[in-house]
């Protein structure tokens, strides 16, 4: 069980807006900490996609985008591409864990 | 080009040891805290161990404290982890990754990972 609780699957046909949600506590999310976002492409490893809530690293799409309110925070993916589809992570920082991250979320664009 | 390439990786006996490096190019070093994260097969991922940009500070998760050592050879640009006891559930790729370390405060997120390098604990 996670401590950032995401749902295990979306799916969005191409030129879609998709929103993947991440769940957190009073203990990381709701304590203020930052929300951050990867993508893991099949058989790759983790890509950073958001930093502190809503930052994009320089040369992600601007397709890509973050938000966070209290206990929760969101990835939105506009104009939904077959190369889109991936795992996706949110991560934070726990007061008692230190860093944590969701379960996980498989994208499928049809 | 910055480059975080992990190595030591193998098939080992539980209750065994093992010893994985992380060798770091083509960034300063010592303006990145350093992390561990791994992956079992087929699973989400999983914060292992943190180090200070500066080595002074080491932080573990609780499936993992007490038979993993983080280490980092800022000299070298190497970033180890000390695994013993080794149990069949530390089977995973095993990631090193930094984190930006910018005016004192460390930023939270892992800004860029290495390709892993697997490890299979089994008899």
């Amino acid at each position: 069980q996670s401590v950032l609780t995401q749902p295990p699957s979306v799916s969005g046909a191409p030129g879609q807006r998709v929103t993947i949600s991440c769940t957190g506590s009073s203990s990381n999310l709701g304590a203020g900490f930052d929300a951050h976002w990867y993508q893991q492409l099949p058989g790759t490893a983790p890509k950073l996609l958001i930093y502190n809530n809503n930052n994009r690293p320089s040369g992600v799409p601007d397709r890509f985008s973050g938000s966070k309110s209290d206990t929760s925070a969101s990835l939105a993916i506009t104009g939904l591409q077959a190369e889109d589809e991936a795992d996706y992570y949110c991560q934070s920082y726990d007061s008692s864990l230190s860093r944590v991250f969701g379960g996980g979320t498989k994208l499928t664009v049809l | 080009q910055e480059q975080l390439v992990e190595s030591g990786g193998g098939v080992v006996q539980p209750g065994r040891s093992l010893r994985l490096s992380c060798a770091a190019s083509g960034f300063t070093f010592s303006n990145y805290a350093m992390h561990w994260v791994r992956q079992a097969p087929g699973k989400g991922l999983e914060w292992v161990a943190l180090i200070s940009y500066d080595g002074s500070k080491k932080y573990y998760a609780d499936s993992v404290k007490g038979r993993f050592t983080i280490s980092r050879d800022i000299s070298k640009n190497t970033l180890s982890l000390q695994m013993n006891s080794l149990r069949p559930e530390d089977t995973a790729v095993y990631y090193c990754a930094r984190e930006p370390y910018i005016s004192g405060w460390y930023r939270g997120d892992f800004d860029y990972w290495g390709q892993g390098t697997l490890v299979t604990v089994s008899s």
